[in-house]
């Protein structure tokens, strides 16, 4: 079975400092990495996709990274702001029919001033 | 939210009604998609669909339906609530071609069941 894996379940960090969020998948056959961010009461957007061929993509001040071979992939926020507080939900995208997705159960990321 | 609007926003009805939500799509996208969000679970798809007219099931689909007779709306219907139907319901859109499919999410539609 398709599996997401998130990890931490929350964090809570102060404004101005760097956090990481991990993502561990079993998801075959591969077609893609995304990250996403959701904002209390919106739908999810979108941050960054990767494909196989891609270890890393920033957008601003997240900046993720892929490890196909392991199967791990990871989103990093530098110089985090109060705006960065969410949810943050990792998304595999395999290669069938419909486009399926497979999400995490996201990282609630709360960020103190 | 990429031109696509969910209606009602929110809703509270009880058990054994029927429900319908709406999802509207100005994109011209050809894939609709349904999920629904629980506290402890990633987003589930519930049903898709790639076409007017064209509809397939997803991994959490017994008791809800759907509809789509135009290219811009997408219906969900629960023929008869129950309280484990209570959760966040998402509208996605999408093109599902070439490697970077990418899907856009309406603002959701909180269901409560009595």
């Amino acid at each position: 079975k398709n599996q997401v894996e998130q990890s931490p379940q929350s964090l809570i960090i102060l404004e101005g400092k760097n956090c990481t969020l991990q993502c561990n998948y079993t998801v075959s056959p591969f077609s893609n990495l995304r990250w996403y961010k959701q904002d209390t009461g919106r739908g999810p957007v979108s941050l960054t996709i990767m494909t196989f061929s891609e270890n890393t993509k920033s957008n601003g001040r997240y900046t993720a990274t892929l490890d196909a071979d392991t199967k791990q992939s990871s989103l990093h926020i530098t110089a985090s702001q109060l705006s960065d507080s969410a949810s943050y939900i990792c998304v595999v995208s395999s290669n069938n029919a419909g486009n399926m997705l497979t999400f995490g159960g996201g990282t609630r990321l709360m960020v103190k001033p | 939210d990429a031109g696509i609007t969910q209606s009602p926003r929110h809703k509270v009805t009880e058990t054994g009604t029927p429900v319908t939500l709406r999802c509207h799509q100005t994109e011209n996208h050809r894939y609709m998609y349904w999920y629904r969000q629980d506290p402890g679970h990633g987003l589930r798809l519930i049903h898709y669909s790639y076409g007017v007219k064209d509809t397939d099931k997803g991994e959490v689909s017994d008791g809800y339906s759907v509809s789509r007779s135009k290219t811009e709306d997408f219906l969900l219907t629960l023929e008869s609530a129950t309280s484990s139907q209570t959760s966040v319901y998402f509208c996605a859109i999408g093109e599902a071609s070439g490697i970077l499919n990418e899907q856009f999410f309406g603002p959701g539609t909180r269901l409560t069941v009595l």
